[in-house]
């Protein structure tokens, strides 16, 4: 069965420092793997996707992560934190049709 | 363009009431599904709906069951509530099923608090 585990269930990190993600995945084939971020009470945007085409993938506000099948692993990273970066982040990867199944999520704390 | 909309934004039931859910997807998205997100268990896939047919179903008991109608809004019910049943409850929408890579835009959720 395809699942995801994010390594951290909380990150502080200082503003303008890197911020580092960690999500592993389980998959017998091929996954499709996406990172979420939920701001306090909001909804769920979608900051990137893997899509097989390169395994660096760029998304929004800065973010990227790098697929890498040895590893099992799906990262997320920003070279310079923002404020505005505080948020709950979470590893997602897609089962048949649109069925996501979600990490626990990793809420990310930046630190003036 | 509007994004997804979920109506209520929040509601407070008690035990053995039954609720209905409401969401509207975007304009030209055709499936919808719904997850709950609670503490413990995160967030879970409930179902999915697309020409208003089930898709696809979440391991939940019979009591979560949903609908979609032809103008592509859907609505989902829970039975008999229970204590657990407790979350926000998150629909998201898409222009198509069965396919991996479909961006999901997710609504901002109904809170749905059991007494």
């Amino acid at each position: 069965a395809q699942s995801v585990t994010q390594l951290d269930s909380h990150v502080s990190v200082s503003e303008g420092t890197p911020v580092l993600l960690r999500c592993n995945y389980s998959s017998s084939y091929s996954p499709s793997l996406f990172w979420y971020v939920q701001h306090p009470n909001k909804g769920l945007q979608l900051l990137l996707k893997y899509t097989s085409a390169a395994t660096l993938v760029k998304g929004i506000n800065g973010f990227e992560a790098e697929f890498k099948k040895s590893e099992t692993s799906f990262h997320l990273t920003k070279p310079s934190a923002h404020m505005s970066d505080a948020a709950e982040y979470f590893c997602v990867v897609s089962l048949y049709g649109n069925k996501l199944v979600f990490g626990a999520g990793t809420i990310l704390r930046v630190k003036s | 363009k509007a994004g997804v909309t979920q109506t209520p934004r929040y509601l407070i039931k008690t035990r053995g009431q039954q609720v209905t859910l409401s969401c509207s997807p975007i304009s030209g998205h055709r499936s919808v599904s719904w997850y709950q997100q609670t503490p413990g268990q995160g967030l879970q896939f409930l179902f999915e709906y697309f020409s208003e047919t089930q898709r696809n179903k979440g391991n939940f008991p019979g009591r979560f069951s949903g609908r979609q109608f032809s103008n592509s809004r859907s609505e989902m019910n829970v039975s008999t509530l229970e204590l657990g049943d407790s979350a926000l409850y998150l629909c998201a929408s898409s222009l198509t099923s069965g396919s991996d890579y479909n961006e999901q835009f997710f609504g901002p959720g109904t809170r749905l608090t059991v007494l």
